[in-house]
């Protein structure tokens, strides 16, 4: 299986300032498709998790242009140009490159506020 | 509006069987792979599995296979989760997920909690 390492798996932040977490593979994600499927989910606490990035980059609807994905290869990170208290909360990085059964998650990242 | 439904918490007791269920509507539901992701108290989540209602087409995570079986009903857009023997280190929320775009889980159901304690 992929290993899916993420840091840090606490990040305190103020308010109104920009927040990084970073996702790394223990083999490369690129699909023999040319594909990359590496998304970022976000889970607020009580509620399910939500999609927020798919295919690194890629926003899902609704999601606010503060969050930012980049990465390739093994190492992903995603951004949050400025924090609002809304995204207190887990966020998790994922690969789907790998076979349907075979599918696997970062340990989660807390993101809380100072 | 995409939604899927899942039924109710449980509280069982150890070595019964279950069945928890997630109702897909507004989507084609025959036309994305349904998945289940288990996420234990207080810790991180867990891939389990994945169908394909169009074919039922079955896929589990090495972690699971055995232990669970994934089912759906194509006529009534319903995938389901289930156990023959539940174990207390059963107990978890049992989230369904739609696999979407760009192979992204875009579609969570709300979580169905499983409690198995004597």
């Amino acid at each position: 299986d992929i290993v899916m390492t993420q840091t840090p798996l606490s990040s305190p932040v103020t308010l109104g300032q920009p927040a990084s977490i970073s996702c790394r593979s223990s083999q490369s994600l690129v699909h023999s498709d040319g594909n990359t499927y590496l998304s970022w989910l976000q889970q607020r606490p009580g509620q399910p998790p939500r999609l927020l990035i798919y295919k690194i980059s890629n926003r899902f609807s609704g999601v606010p242009d503060r969050f930012s994905g980049s990465g390739a290869g093994t190492d992903f990170t995603l951004k949050i140009s400025r924090v609002e208290a809304e995204d207190v909360g887990v966020y998790y990085c994922m690969q789907a490159t790998q076979f349907l059964g075979s599918y696997t998650f970062g340990q989660g990242t807390k993101l809380e506020i100072k | 509006e995409v939604q899927l439904v899942q039924s109710g918490a449980e509280v069982k007791k150890p070595g019964e069987s279950l069945k928890i269920s997630c109702k897909g509507s507004g989507y084609s539901f025959t036309s994305y792979w349904i998945g289940w992701v288990r996420q234990m108290p207080g810790k991180g989540l867990e891939w389990m599995g994945i169908i394909y209602p169009g074919d039922s087409d079955t896929r589990y995570s090495p972690s699971f296979q055995g232990q669970v079986t994934i089912s759906a009903d194509k006529s009534i857009s319903t995938a389901y989760l289930q156990w023959s023997s539940l174990k207390a280190s059963d107990t978890a929320m049992y989230y369904c997920v739609r696999r979407g775009i760009g192979r992204g889980l875009d579609y969570w159901g709300q979580g169905t909690l499983v409690t198995v304690s004597s």
